[in-house]
């Protein structure tokens, strides 16, 4: 199966502020990726598939990015209601994996 | 509008069987994969297997041996059922339906298990 390490496990930042999470694939997994935000209480909701393309509805201040094994997600300007875990996913192969989340909180 | 609702038992008696169904709209089970992820209390995501839109199935190899998923294409409903609980199995069990390109584009609302006696 395709490892997916998760970086960082927490993080706090400031309302305006730019933040970005890692992800990394124990190979190269085509672009095949996708993250979700989840706040709490509910259930996960796709931000970004296939790397860096939006899902319909959600805001422009998230992009993602990268190739290969590394991906980001960075969210630009950032506001009250981005506070949430945030989680990548493999879907380039069988079994789609997932990283363990980044919890992102206000300063 | 894509929709996705589970529903089941919040509470299972340990070594018992747990049975979950997913009743969708908006969509039809025969056009779209289906995926069963569970997710326990503060932890992360863990895939438990799909239904296929043809018909088949595949399943995480950890759970092969406790785990069947199957269908009523005419409820538009998807079923899971997993055997021999334990107190691991206690979280928070989510499907959702998977996109074009394969990523999870909809989830349910999700349904809490407790496994205890």
């Amino acid at each position: 199966d395709i490892q997916m390490t998760q970086s960082p496990a927490s993080l706090s930042a400031s309302l305006g502020e730019t933040v970005t999470i890692e992800c990394r694939a124990s190979e190269d997994i085509y672009n095949g990726l996708a993250w979700y935000q989840q706040k709490p209480g509910k259930s996960p909701q796709l931000l970004i598939y296939n790397a860096n393309s939006l899902h319909t509805g959600v805001p422009s201040r998230f992009s993602g990015s990268g190739s290969g094994t590394q991906y980001s997600l960075k969210i630009n300007s950032l506001q009250s209601e981005d506070v949430a875990s945030y989680f990548c996913q493999q879907y380039y192969d069988y079994p789609p994996t997932f990283g363990a989340g980044t919890k992102l909180e206000l300063k | 509008q894509v929709q996705l609702m589970e529903s089941g038992p919040g509470l299972v008696q340990p070594s018992e069987t747990l049975s979950l169904t997913c009743t969708v709209s908006g969509f039809s089970l025969t056009s779209y994969n289906v995926h069963w992820v569970r997710q326990p209390p503060g932890k992360g995501l863990e895939w438990m297997g799909v239904m296929w839109s043809g018909g088949s199935t595949d399943y995480n190899s950890a759970l092969k041996s406790r785990l069947s998923i199957s269908r009523d294409t005419s409820k538009n409903q998807v079923f899971l059922k997993m055997n021999s609980l334990q107190s691991e199995d206690t979280t928070t069990y989510y499907c959702a339906r998977e996109g074009i390109v394969g990523d999870f584009d909809y989830w349910g609302q999700g349904v809490m298990v407790t496994v205890s006696s």
